[in-house]
C-alpha cells in the first residue's frame, strides 16, 4: 500500500491564482480530511470527509473548495490565492468513521506571492 | 469551540531523566490522541486514547487520559536523543479533530 500520498510536494503561486492539491489514499478509508500547519498553531482542520459524496467544514475553510467524488481522492482547492494561506498542508485519512488512527500524507509546501 | 491547550511549548530534556507533557481540553471528548513529527516531516501517530482511564505504553512513552478532568499526560522515562520531536495532542469533536499548538522536545546530553 501507498498509503496517504499528497501532491504536489511543493507550489509557489502568485496572488489571485488557483490550484488543487491532490489527496489520495488506497486504504479503502471511509473519513479524509484536510489541515493546514502554520508555525506555533498546531494543526488546524480546513475540511473533512466521511465517505464519498459527504463533506463539511472544519475550522478554517474560507477560501478552500473540497469534493468526494470517490473513496480514495479528495482533492482541495484553492479558489483564489492569498499570501494568508501560505502554509503546509496535509492530507490525513482514517478507516471509519469514528476517527481511529488518522494517517497523514507527506504534506504540501505551498507559498502564495 | 474546541480548545486544547499542551504545556510547555518548549522542553529541554536531559538525557536519563523523566519529563511529561500535558495536554488539556475545554470540552468533553472521549477520543485523544498523541502525534509526533520530525522537523520537515509529516505527522506519526502515537496513541489514541478512548475512555476514561485509558493508558498506553509504547517504548519510553506512556499517554495516559483523565476525560473528568479533560486532562492527557505524555509522560517520557528515561529520556534519549531519538525523542527530540514536536508533539500533538488532538482532541476529537463529532468528526472534527482539533489540535495543540504542539511541544517542541529537545534531549541534550
Amino acid at each position: 500500500n501507498a498509503g496517504v500520498t499528497q501532491t504536489p510536494k511543493f507550489q509557489v503561486l502568485k496572488t489571485g491564482q488557483s490550484m488543487t492539491l491532490q489527496c489520495a489514499q488506497d486504504m479503502n478509508h471511509e473519513y479524509m480530511s484536510w489541515y493546514r500547519q502554520d508555525p506555533g498553531m498546531g494543526l488546524r482542520l480546513i475540511h473533512y470527509s466521511v465517505g464519498a459524496g459527504i463533506t463539511d467544514q472544519g475550522e478554517v475553510p474560507n477560501g478552500y473548495n473540497v469534493s468526494r467524488s470517490t473513496t480514495e481522492d479528495f482533492p482541495l482547492r484553492l479558489l483564489s490565492a492569498a499570501p494568508s494561506q501560505t502554509s503546509v498542508y496535509f492530507c490525513a485519512s482514517s478507516y471509519g468513521t469514528g476517527l481511529e488512527t488518522q494517517y497523514f500524507g507527506p504534506g504540501t509546501r505551498l507559498l502564495v506571492l | 469551540e474546541l480548545k486544547v491547550e499542551q504545556n510547555p511549548l518548549f522542553l529541554s530534556m536531559q538525557e536519563g531523566k523523566n519529563y511529561t507533557i500535558y495536554c488539556n481540553y475545554s470540552t468533553t471528548s472521549d477520543r485523544l490522541y498523541w502525534y509526533r513529527q520530525d522537523p520537515g516531516k509529516s505527522l506519526e501517530s502515537l496513541f489514541v486514547l478512548l475512555s476514561n482511564g485509558a493508558v498506553k505504553q509504547e517504548g519510553r512513552l506512556m499517554a495516559s487520559l483523565d476525560t473528568k478532568a479533560r486532562l492527557s499526560t505524555l509522560h517520557i522515562t528515561a529520556a534519549v536523543h531519538d525523542l527530540s520531536a514536536t508533539y500533538f495532542c488532538a482532541v476529537a469533536n463529532d468528526y472534527k479533530l482539533s489540535f495543540g499548538a504542539g511541544t517542541t522536545v529537545t534531549v541534550r546530553a
